[in-house]
């Protein structure tokens, strides 16, 4: 079954700790990308990765980390650094085919605890 | 400034009823508006994507208006359905072809759908 699989859907942090959350595609498509999602508010760019082992920093990087060792997968590890990480995180993935489309995953909610 | 301007914020419609979103934006160099449906707790799901030289495409019951002089488009639902109930978020990618990484996203329509 091909998209993109986000895990785990509900992740809850105790204040000081470290998460990670996955994100893995079988699309194979090249660019990925990492959103945040408030109440109310629109999509705000974590990170973005373009190809293996390059990624940067998007408006709102500060308190995440990214990794791209594999095409196929984009984790962001939420660190303890960022002060208010409660909200919907959003995977999403790009190809020049389709016309630039942006398809995203199924989202994690994170709520610190 | 890169914008996009959505209105109205929320909407509460009958079933069976028409409803019109719109989206305004300031983004530049322009190429296209993409239109996503978003349910709650789920991801965004492309409903369609109008390029600078459309002024109409229609997928299904869904209907998108480009006028790339006013730099506004519009959404139509026609005949609504209760499964219609989600936001609706205009996205408008800066920049041309594999530059378009930053896309600049509207805050989205919150449309109800009562029976």
């Amino acid at each position: 079954d091909g998209g993109i699989t986000q895990s785990p859907k509900y992740l809850f942090r105790k204040e000081g700790q470290n998460v990670t959350l996955s994100c893995e595609q079988n699309l194979n498509h090249d660019a990925m990308y990492w959103y945040r999602q408030d109440p109310g508010q629109g999509l705000r760019l974590i990170y973005y990765s373009q190809i293996v082992n390059d990624f940067q920093k998007g408006d709102i990087a500060e308190g995440y980390s990214v990794s791209r060792e594999k095409k196929e997968s984009f984790p962001l590890t939420v660190t303890s650094a960022q002060k208010n990480p409660t909200a919907f995180y959003l995977c999403a993935t790009k190809t020049v085919e389709a016309g630039n489309t942006i398809y995203f995953g199924e989202g994690s909610w994170l709520t610190v605890v | 400034k890169n914008q996009v301007e959505q209105s109205p914020q929320s909407l509460i419609i009958l079933e069976g009823k028409n409803c019109t979103l719109q989206c305004n934006y300031t983004v530049s160099p322009f190429s296209n508006l993409r239109w996503y449906k978003q349910d709650t707790g789920r991801g965004p799901v492309s409903l369609t994507i109008m390029t600078f030289s459309e002024n109409t495409k229609s997928n299904g019951r869904y209907t998108a208006t480009l006028d790339a002089d006013t730099k506004q488009s519009s959404l139509h639902i026609t005949a609504s359905q209760l499964s219609d109930s989600a936001s609706y978020i205009c996205v408008v990618p800066q920049g041309y072809g594999g530059s378009q990484g930053n896309l600049i996203f509207g805050k989205g329509t919150k449309l109800s759908v009562k029976p």
